[in-house]
């Protein structure tokens, strides 16, 4: 079974620009959920996705935003990037995102602001 | 606001010995509790989900208790390899999200 892949990998943006990064879950999954990690933090919770519904978001502005298709793919899209959102993007995908079920992430896209 | 607490940040232990960290947690509307293992160039990997009060979950050398009363889980890693090495996380689930620990990275030691 294919684990959960994540595009690209690597980018470099200048500040103002947007981005959109991507991420295919698990065959079979319904839940995505989209974390930021930057140095010296855990990870932070951006949002999740079931059946394409946001069923919660955490403390970002709304430059942040998502959205997940019908075959459970998900997108992140940050607007007017500024140099804070350098950081690691992970997303990671579960069967239906319950609170006792375990989480499979993706390898991640390094996102450079400059 | 809810958080997740975890001690040590680091941890250098030799070889062969065991050793355990901690994860603090709000004690209220628990659901679960999940430990997962962060290797340098990878991915976060699952370890454990755990949901009752006085859990024990085991996988190898590694196992991991829950007291959901006073908020708390350890970790514990027994006869430590060097693959061992790496960022042990944990998180707290509430209202379709994880609310991650900042978690202890563990160096060992040949």
């Amino acid at each position: 079974k294919a684990g959960v892949t994540q595009t690209p990998r690597y980018l470099i943006k200048t500040r103002g620009q947007q981005v959109t990064l991507s991420c295919s879950p698990i065959s079979g999954h319904r839940s995505v959920s989209w974390y930021q990690q930057t140095p010296g933090q855990g990870l932070q919770f951006l949002f999740e996705y079931f059946s394409e519904t946001q069923r919660n978001k955490g403390n970002f502005p709304g430059r942040f935003s998502g959205r997940q298709f019908s075959n459970s793919r998900s997108e992140m899209n940050v607007s007017t990037l500024e140099l804070g959102d350098s950081a690691l993007y992970l997303c990671a995908s579960s069967l239906d995102g319950q609170g006792a079920v375990e989480q499979y992430f993706g390898p991640g896209t390094r996102l450079t602001v400059t | 606001i809810l958080n997740v607490e975890q001690s040590p940040q680091s941890l250098h232990v030799q070889e062969g010995d065991s050793t355990n960290f901690t994860c603090s947690f709000p004690s209220s509307n628990f659901y679960a509790l999940h430990w997962y293992r962060w290797e340098t160039a990878k991915s976060p990997e699952a370890l454990f989900v755990m949901t009752l009060n006085g859990d024990e979950k085991k996988k190898g050398r590694i196992s991991a208790t829950l007291n959901t009363k006073e908020g708390y889980s350890y970790l514990y890693i027994k006869g430590s390899q060097p693959e061992d090495s790496a960022t042990y996380l944990c998180a707290f689930n509430s209202n379709y999200q994880l609310i991650w620990g900042a978690g202890t990275k563990l160096i060992i030691k040949p």
